[in-house]
């Protein structure tokens, strides 16, 4: 079964510090991965995609086949990237006619000054 | 960008009482939208996928006679809990997909939510 782990509940940096959140996910074909992110009282919006390779608000994420991850990065955390992070695989058929996307349970990332 | 809204962003209801809530496409036409719960300091689990003009597709475990789906046009989806319990009361989330002619993958819009409450 398709399975996507966050393996951190929290992660609590310094502002400017790097930060990486960690998403592994159990291989079944070849999913297309994003990372969607909620800010506080806000909805759940994409952050990235892999498949577009671009950097968002500083932020990139890198597929590794052979590990089977997908960890996000930045290089210096600001206050106002403190959110939930949620990788996301997306199974099944794609060209927009099936496909699921799977949570992981989320990271919350806070950043502290 | 494509914005999807919620109606009511939030409900209390007694047990034994059925609960609507809407998910619409305010400025693109979504022939595919999906239902999640989400239980506090918990991630979302989907529901169902809900087609324009055909059965909804439920999850293992989701019971189709509870969570009725009806997605009678390109911009709206429902939801209907029936005969709702306490055990119900959670966060329910809808989404919709962005499909892009010649794109191989796609993107879903996400709504804000609606807290459901069942006394």
């Amino acid at each position: 079964a398709q399975r996507v782990t966050q393996p951190e509940k929290l992660l609590s940096v310094f502002k400017g510090a790097p930060v990486e959140l960690k998403c592994n996910y159990s291989y079944s074909g070849s999913p297309e991965l994003f990372w969607y992110v909620q800010y506080s009282r806000q909805r759940l919006q994409l952050l990235l995609r892999h498949i577009s390779r671009e950097s968002i608000k500083g932020f990139t994420a890198d597929l590794n086949k052979g590990e089977t991850s997908f960890h996000l990065k930045k290089p210096f955390a600001q206050e106002e990237d403190s959110a939930m992070y949620y990788c996301a695989p997306l199974w099944g058929n794609y060209g927009g006619s099936q496909g699921n996307l799977i949570f992981g349970k989320g990271t919350k990332l806070s950043v502290k000054p | 960008g494509a914005v999807v809204s919620q109606h009511p962003s939030w409900v209390i209801c007694k047990s034994g009482t059925s609960v609507k809530i809407e998910c619409r496409s305010l400025d693109f036409q979504a022939t595919t939208m999906f239902w999640y719960r989400q239980f506090p300091k918990q991630s979302l689990m989907l529901m169902a996928t809900s087609n324009e003009g055909s059965k909804a597709t439920y999850e293992q475990g989701v019971e189709k006679d509870k969570f009725l789906i009806n997605h009678a046009s390109l911009t709206l989806s429902t939801l209907t809990v029936t005969s709702a319990h306490p055990e119900d009361s959670s966060f329910y989330i809808c989404s919709a997909r962005v499909v892009k002619a010649g794109v191989t993958t796609d993107t879903q819009y996400f709504g804000p939510g609606t807290r459901l409450t069942v006394l």
